[in-house]
């Protein structure tokens, strides 16, 4: 058992360019959630989704897109990267309340 | 609007001292708290979590928490530190129906051997 797993661990990027971060878990829970942790900021919610084709807008959704296609998948895109995306990003899963973190992605944008 | 406060940002103790983290809240539904740890290059992990009932609840590694309704509160305790506590502690709560939480911004320990 994985739990919940990030791809990848770090990317560098320059500003405009695109990516996409992975998220997978293999708990078959409905419930999955990205945050942003950024220093003396906490973490705080982009997206989430409470089942498979559905996602809703976080705390902070401004520059980032979602897909959750699979159960057990949840992308998080950033169409065109900006410096002020520089932060580590996890990933959770849950099926109630108790919610399991991936390690992060650290992502750095020049 | 739905918030968290920890109000102590950096805490260093020595060992064996005793350990007590802030959180107050402000929510208007039904309240469900809860803290998470995230120890240096590690994810976060669940400490523990309140939802009713006992306002006195126990968690992992010695850890308790105090639910104080009046003061809307929900502080994080522990009798004496180990040097393996120094982490960051989240406080956050948790919205009925979607599960998603709302973090505090943490509070870094570092306790000192």
């Amino acid at each position: 058992n994985a739990g919940v797993t990030q791809t990848p661990k770090f990317r560098v990027l320059k500003t405009g360019q695109s990516m996409t971060l992975l998220c997978a878990q293999d708990m078959n829970h409905e419930y999955m959630y990205w945050y942003r942790q950024d220093p003396g900021m906490g973490l705080r919610l982009i997206h989430y989704s409470v089942g498979e084709g559905t996602t809703a807008k976080g705390e902070v959704p401004d520059g980032y897109n979602v897909s959750r296609l699979k159960k057990q998948n949840f992308l998080l895109g950033l169409e065109s990267a900006a410096p002020s995306q520089t932060s580590v990003y996890f990933c959770a899963s849950s099926t109630a309340w108790t919610q399991y973190f991936g390690p992060g992605t650290r992502l750095l944008v020049l | 609007a739905q918030s968290v406060s920890q109000h102590n940002h950096h805490v260093i103790l020595s060992e064996a001292a005793s350990l007590e983290l802030g959180c107050n809240y402000s929510y208007g539904g039904t309240v469900n708290l809860f803290w998470y740890v995230q120890y240096p290059g590690q994810h976060l992990q669940l400490l523990l979590k309140y939802f009713s009932g006992d306002p006195l609840v126990k968690g992992i590694k010695g850890f308790e928490a105090e639910f104080i309704k009046s003061k809307f509160s929900f502080n994080l305790r522990k009798p004496s530190v180990q040097w393996s506590d120094t982490a960051e502690y989240f406080c956050a709560v948790g919205d009925s129906g979607t599960y998603k939480y709302i973090f505090g911004t943490g509070t870094r320990l570092k306790v000192l051997a």
